[in-house]
């Protein structure tokens, strides 16, 4: 069973516009969430990561929000630049286990110019 | 330059040949773990490592071994490969476990006839 659901295999959208990127979990254990973002050929570079004690956290176009009641996070991008088209990957991690990483199975974004 | 090389990039071998995928990485990190990636799949954990000697087991780990005898080099070893395990294989590192942010290698690509 998907411990990590991400339900979008795709997004398109403008170019200046916002880009939403939704993922849901089930396990109540996961504390740690992380987006890595993969270009083709290459291998996933990082992009935010958030723990459970934050609802939200904010780097530069990327910002993450938590919810941990409705066991959901969401990447928004904005701007959204052409350089953002790519496949997009949620993951998550429990206190108890760190070592252990379990990812959704990606969205890819494809931003138009 | 900071990085995570994986060697070969791609290899294609023959049902029960085994093989050895090396990775190595520079920037003196406690924690190494490998993936793979496949059509609809997204990314699943075979092995993780979070540190010398220590190493445990991932959603996925059927089928390979792994050992972790000097913190830089993590190999993947495939003892009697099978198509099955024909994937694109990923090797990432961080600081101290899968809550931080990881970096991943360019990837091997396998494919077992």
């Amino acid at each position: 069973d998907q411990q990590v659901k991400q339900n979008s295999p795709s997004l398109s959208v403008q170019e200046g516009r916002i880009s939403i990127l939704n993922c849901d979990y089930t396990n109540s254990m996961f504390d740690y969430f992380l987006w890595y973002k993969k270009y083709p050929a290459e291998g996933p570079t990082f992009l935010i990561s958030i723990s459970s004690i934050k609802d939200k956290n904010e780097d530069g176009r990327f910002t993450v929000f938590l919810n941990k009641s409705a066991k959901h996070l969401s990447l928004h991008i904005v701007p959204s630049q052409p350089g953002d088209s790519a496949v997009y990957f949620c993951a998550a991690s429990g206190q108890g286990s760190q070592g252990n990483l379990i990812f959704g199975k990606g969205t890819k974004l494809s931003v138009k110019p | 330059e900071a990085q995570v090389t994986q060697n070969p990039r791609y290899l294609i071998t023959v049902t029960g040949k085994k093989l050895t995928v090396t990775c190595s990485q520079n920037m003196n990190h406690e924690y190494m773990s490998w993936y793979r990636q496949d059509p609809g799949l997204g990314l699943r954990q075979i092995y993780y490592s979070m540190n010398v000697e220590v190493t445990d087991k991932g959603d996925v780990p059927e089928g390979y071994k792994v050992s972790r005898k000097e913190k830089r080099n993590f190999p993947l070893i495939l003892e009697s490969p099978s198509p099955n395990q024909t994937s694109l294989y990923f090797c990432a590192s961080s600081f101290i476990s899968a809550h931080t942010e990881a970096f991943f290698g360019q990837g091997t690509r396998l494919t077992v006839v």
